[in-house]
């Protein structure tokens, strides 16, 4: 079968560095996505890596681990408005993105 | 451009009846994703086309839901007879081809309460 594991919450403050891990246990692996979600909204698409390394968006990294299945999202210089939740999905052969469950960042000032 | 199209926004109905969900995908984008949203279960895949043909059905819940999709640019989810455990957001998602369904655009969801 397929599992995505990731921290249910966490907690940080204005201008931190927070990092949302992600394991996964899957077959056919292709690549690993994050997704943003405010309350109310839309999932909307951060990033995706299907090689190993980091990947940087601006404020935003993500990490992929092929060899250790495991992935990170590391956001910097936190804001209020990352408060969010955060999924990280996978790519496999024949079919579509599996999803987290997700983990709500609450951000403080 | 307009994004994905979802309606309703909203729908309140009683346990028993029909329900249909609506969704135009972004024009150009030929893979379409029906999920559910809800605090138990996540983000959950019912069903997914591409170009406009059902490729993955193995998430819909039972016999009650059906999909189509009968043309690129419009799709309907149905729940017939709907059930209050249906009750959930239903999001739908398109992406430009199927080699790149990691980047999905999600529509703002229909939020179902079924009473």
């Amino acid at each position: 079968g397929q599992s995505l594991e990731q921290p249910s919450e966490v907690t940080a403050v204005e201008g931190a560095i927070v990092q949302i891990n992600c394991t996964y246990q899957t077959s056919g692996f292709y690549g690993l996505s994050w997704y943003q979600q405010h309350d109310g909204g839309a999932p909307t698409f951060l990033s995706y890596n299907a090689l190993d390394g980091l990947e940087e968006t601006g404020r935003f990294s993500s990490f992929l681990s092929r060899s250790d299945s495991y992935g990170y999202l590391l956001l910097q210089e936190l804001q209020m408005k990352d408060s969010a939740s955060y999924f990280c999905a996978v790519s496999q052969a024949g079919t579509a993105l599996i999803f987290g469950k997700g983990t709500t960042l609450s951000v403080s000032s | 451009d307009a994004g994905v199209i979802q309606s309703p926004r909203h729908e309140v109905t009683e346990m028993g009846q029909e329900v249909t969900l609506r969704c135009k995908p972004i024009s150009g984008h030929n893979s379409l994703f029906w999920y559910r949203q809800t605090m138990m279960r996540g983000l959950e895949l019912l069903i997914y086309f591409n170009n406009n043909v059902p490729i993955d059905d193995s998430g819909m819940p039972e016999d009650r839901f059906s999909a189509k999709m009968p043309n690129a640019s419009f799709s309907t989810l149905k729940i017939q007879p709907s059930e209050p455990r249906d009750s959930a957001v239903y999001f739908c998602a398109s992406s430009f081809r199927q080699g790149t369904t990691y980047e999905q655009y999600f529509g703002p969801g229909t939020r179902l309460t079924v009473t």
